[in-house]
């Protein structure tokens, strides 16, 4: 079983600032790897699927990258809008995994 | 719109059964597979079960694993989930949210709260 683990459990920055938010795999995983954010009282929202590609209306400030075990989200500027809880996942032979989350709160 | 809408949340006792249903609409039910996702109070997102878009290949979480069924109703754009003996920890929002691609999940339903308690 793969354990996603992210860091840090908490981002305290200010608006405008560049976010990075990291997620490592206890193994070396495939390409399926996806971002979602999530806010209070929402369900999560899809943000990057197969660890770099934009979900549909996302707006170009997110971008995913990494493979292997370590994958990472970066925000490039943040708005107002962002400060929520973001989770990484991944699907392994139709098992998935989602990381514990990084809540990103405003500095 | 593309919309996905749980229902049949609610308190159950433990070792009761439950079934939650998510009707889907705005999109061609039949040719996605189809998750359940689940969120303990204050807690991350545990993902439950997949069916393939045809009901043919069902997966399952191993703390669910023998207790809970996943199935579909392609004729009626709905999605189940039976929940069979339930137990406390198994009390959270339960979401359903379409397969995207082969990895992801890109349409989410706003939920039904299951509190198992007697």
């Amino acid at each position: 079983e793969i354990v996603l683990t992210q860091s840090p459990a908490t981002l305290s920055l200010s608006p405008g600032e560049r976010a990075t938010l990291s997620c490592r795999a206890s193994r070396s995983v495939s390409g399926f790897f996806a971002w979602y954010q999530q806010k209070p009282g929402q369900a999560p929202r899809l943000l990057i699927y197969d660890a770099s590609k934009r979900a549909t209306g996302i707006p170009d400030r997110f971008s995913g990258s990494g493979s292997g075990t370590d994958f990472t989200l970066t925000i490039s500027s943040l708005e107002p809008e962002d400060f929520a809880v973001y989770y990484c996942q991944h699907r392994s032979n139709w098992l998935f995994t989602f990381g514990p989350g990084t809540k990103l709160d405003i500095k | 719109q593309v919309q996905l809408v749980e229902s049949g949340g609610g308190v159950v006792q433990p070792g009761k059964s439950l079934r939650l249903s998510c009707v889907a609409s705005g999109f061609t039910f039949s040719t996605y597979g189809m998750q359940w996702v689940r969120q303990a109070p204050g807690k991350g997102l545990e993902w439950v079960a997949v069916i393939w878009y045809d009901g043919s290949n069902k997966h399952y979480a191993d703390s669910v694993n023998g207790r809970f069924t996943i199935s579909r109703d392609n004729s009626k754009n709905t999605l189940y989930l039976q929940v069979n003996t339930p137990r406390a920890e198994d009390t959270a929002v339960y979401y359903c949210a379409r397969l995207w691609g082969l990895g992801a999940f890109d349409i989410w339903g706003q939920g039904t709260m299951v509190t198992v308690s007697s």
